[in-house]
């Protein structure tokens, strides 16, 4: 049972365009909503996160938005440059007593000049 | 900076080989897992461990073993490769509450042939 759906699957934007990438989970204990960036090669890297205390959190261009009663997550990428071409993961985890973070299937940005 | 690093960035194997993937990481951190990537099906979790000795389950276990002798290090041992345990492996570390955040390594792409 996928816990965490994410999509689309591939996104193409403009440079200079919002992306934006949506989650939603099933899972009401869930309570740490974090998102990966992975370039081609390398590990996947934490970019930003959220706890469901706020809905919605930014840092620089990147931006969280959250709804708890929908269970639904999204990322917003302003000003989309060709440098954030990689693929985003959203993830949730249970922060207490829990080692697991549960993963989407990942989206593929492109950014295009 | 935390740095994990995987043994191996690509590795091919013949059916039936017994393999080896080691992951080192080097801030203390009491949790290591590791993950297989897949495309399309996002980050998988193997198996994980929360302190020397110790190991969990993941979502994905049968076909793998894993050991944790040293806090530092953690093994990925596929007994018996076969051809649908070609992927990418991850391995990532995590210290205690409130610093959630995995740390990826790069990943060793296996080819079992």
């Amino acid at each position: 049972q996928q816990q965490v759906k994410q999509s689309p699957q591939s996104l193409i934007v403009q440079k200079g365009g919002i992306s934006i990438i949506n989650c939603a989970y099933e899972n009401t204990a869930f309570d740490y909503f974090p998102w990966y960036q992975q370039f081609p090669g390398k590990g996947p890297a934490l970019l930003i996160a959220i706890r469901p205390d706020v809905s919605e959190k930014k840092e620089g261009r990147f931006t969280i938005s959250f709804n708890k009663s929908a269970k639904q997550f999204s990322l917003h990428i302003m000003d989309s440059q060709p440098g954030d071409s990689a693929t985003y993961f959203c993830a949730a985890s249970k922060e207490a007593g829990s080692y697991q973070l549960t993963f989407g299937k990942g989206t593929k940005l492109s950014v295009i000049p | 900076d935390v740095k994990v690093t995987q043994s191996s960035r690509y590795l091919v194997k013949r059916t039936g080989e017994k393999v080896f993937l080691e992951c080192v990481q080097d801030m203390d951190h009491e949790n290591m897992f590791w993950y297989r990537q897949d495309p399309g099906l996002g980050l998988r979790l193997i198996y994980f461990s929360y302190d020397v000795k110790m190991k969990e389950k993941g979502d994905i276990p049968e076909g793998y073993s894993v050991s944790r002798e040293k806090k530092e290090r953690f093994s990925l041992i596929l007994e018996s490769a076969s051809t649908n345990q070609t992927s990418m492996y991850l391995c990532a570390s995590r210290g205690v509450r409130p610093h959630y955040e995995q740390y990826f390594g790069p990943g060793t792409r296996l080819t079992v042939t």
